[in-house]
């Protein structure tokens, strides 16, 4: 059974810093990597979406990398903002079953 | 509508009651997922449509839990004879999925909170 985990929980930084989300899984079987943010009451929003020939994806402030063979992912945020304050949820896409794994979300807050 | 909608947004409801959840996903997506979301924690997988095939229905809790889904239209989730541990935040997503469902992304809606007191 595909478990997905992350760590830490709940960060806090100032504004400026680095941010770095971590992500691991147990099955490598998997099709791609999804990393989303969640705001409070509201849907997820997906950020990058790594396949699992990729080793990373970018998209302006934010890189994801993806070591399939290592069950690891981690998101880079650079120069935090406050508007990055939000829940970030990475998701494993199994290679049977056409869903989504998820892990349990590492709560951000980026003080100004 | 340009997005994945549900409806209602907020519902709370007694013990023992029955409750019907909305989805309106993305026109022209044949997938359709539930998702539910306790407080605090990831989201874990309800059931899953695609197009008229038979859906998955491994991750339902119980037999109190059914969904339906007409063609590549609406879905609703019902949950009866309700409980205190059904509280949670349940979230649709569709996906396009004409082509490689791996290589595309899931939509998700707002999610409808409900409250069993």
């Amino acid at each position: 059974k595909q478990e997905v985990t992350q760590i830490p929980a709940a960060l806090s930084v100032p504004e400026g810093e680095n941010l770095v989300l971590n992500c691991s899984f147990t099955d490598s079987a998997i099709y791609n990597l999804q990393w989303f943010r969640q705001d409070p009451g509201k849907g997820l929003t997906s950020l990058l979406l790594i396949q699992s020939s990729q080793r990373e994806q970018t998209s302006g402030r934010l890189n994801a990398s993806l070591d399939k063979s290592s069950g690891r992912s981690t998101l880079y945020i650079a120069a935090s903002q406050p508007g990055d304050s939000a829940t970030y949820l990475c998701a494993v896409f199994k290679a049977a079953g056409n869903k989504l794994t998820f892990g349990g979300g590492t709560r951000v807050l980026v003080k100004p | 509508g340009a997005g994945v909608s549900q409806s209602p947004s907020n519902k709370v409801t007694e013990k023992g009651k029955d409750v019907e959840l909305r989805c309106d996903p993305i026109s022209g997506h044949t997938a359709l997922y539930w998702y539910r979301q306790r407080l605090g924690q990831g989201l874990e997988f309800l059931i899953y449509f695609q197009g008229n095939s038979a859906p998955d229905k491994s991750g339902l809790p119980s037999d109190r839990f059914s969904a339906e889904r007409t063609g590549e239209s609406v879905s609703t989730l019902t949950i009866q004879r309700t409980q205190q541990e059904d509280s949670a935040v349940y979230l649709c997503a569709s996906l396009k999925a004409r082509g490689a469902a791996s290589v595309e992304t899931q939509y998700f809606g707002p999610g409808t909170r409900l409250l069993v007191l």
